[in-house]
């Protein structure tokens, strides 16, 4: 079956840094999200990405935070300067329509 | 404004027996709701779905009832396994649909724990 797959499966960074995060969707998906999770917190959405450029943003998604895909497979979020309450579970999801089908997640430590 | 909450933070059943998980939201515009599924440290696994046009829907297993006169959704687990035990989330999908602008809004999620 398919699967939004996500690397690294832990990041662990200084604040300040400059962190990566990747993810390949579903190859035949068009829509491209991240979202974020907290440890003990909701799930929330950060953005969503269609047709080479952002369709929406969350007020936490702000200018450290960008995404990109740079080739026919990869999507990426980039945060420049990393804070300590950037630390959280990020999440990759994908879709053709409405149904998003997530990664295992990214686990981001701010130290 | 927003928000999608729960009821009930933890849920204790019985292998075995029928799960009900229930849900509020207070968006009326919102047309599609999903429940996902959250293991220990892993993403949402999506479950099942429902459009507001709908008032059930039944999969294997599995049957999501919306309400929409009292804004809420529901999520029954028939005969609970021992590997139904996960967090359960809901979602509302905020945006007007059509994929790009979908923005789900997840509940906190209710932890269902199944005892052997």
């Amino acid at each position: 079956e398919p699967e939004v797959t996500q690397t690294p499966s832990h990041q662990v960074t200084q604040m300040g840094q400059e962190v990566i995060l990747r993810c390949v969707p579903i190859s035949n998906h068009l829509y491209f999200y991240w979202y974020r999770q907290i440890l003990g917190q909701k799930v929330e959405f950060l953005v969503s990405f269609y047709n080479n450029e952002i369709s929406e943003k969350s007020e936490i998604f702000d200018d450290q935070f960008s995404v990109e895909r740079p080739d026919g497979s990869n999507f990426t979020l980039k945060i420049r300067s990393t804070k300590l309450e950037d630390s959280a579970m990020y999440f990759c999801a994908s879709s053709s329509l409405e149904k998003l089908f997530f990664g295992s997640g990214t686990q981001l430590s701010v130290l | 404004g927003e928000s999608v909450g729960l009821h009930l933070p933890t849920l204790s059943v019985q292998e075995g027996d029928n799960s009900i998980i229930n849900c509020a939201y207070s968006n009326s515009a919102s047309d599609y709701f999903i429940w996902y599924k959250q293991e220990s440290g892993k993403g949402p696994q999506f479950i099942i779905d429902i459009r507001s046009n709908m008032d059930k829907r039944q999969g294997q297993r599995v049957t999501v009832l919306l309400n929409k006169t009292v804004k809420h959704l529901s999520l029954q687990i028939a005969a609970t396994q021992p590997g139904d035990s996960a967090v359960y989330f809901c979602a509302e999908n905020t945006g007007p649909g059509g994929g790009a602008t979908n923005k789900l809004i997840f509940g906190t999620g209710t932890l269902l724990a199944v005892q052997p």
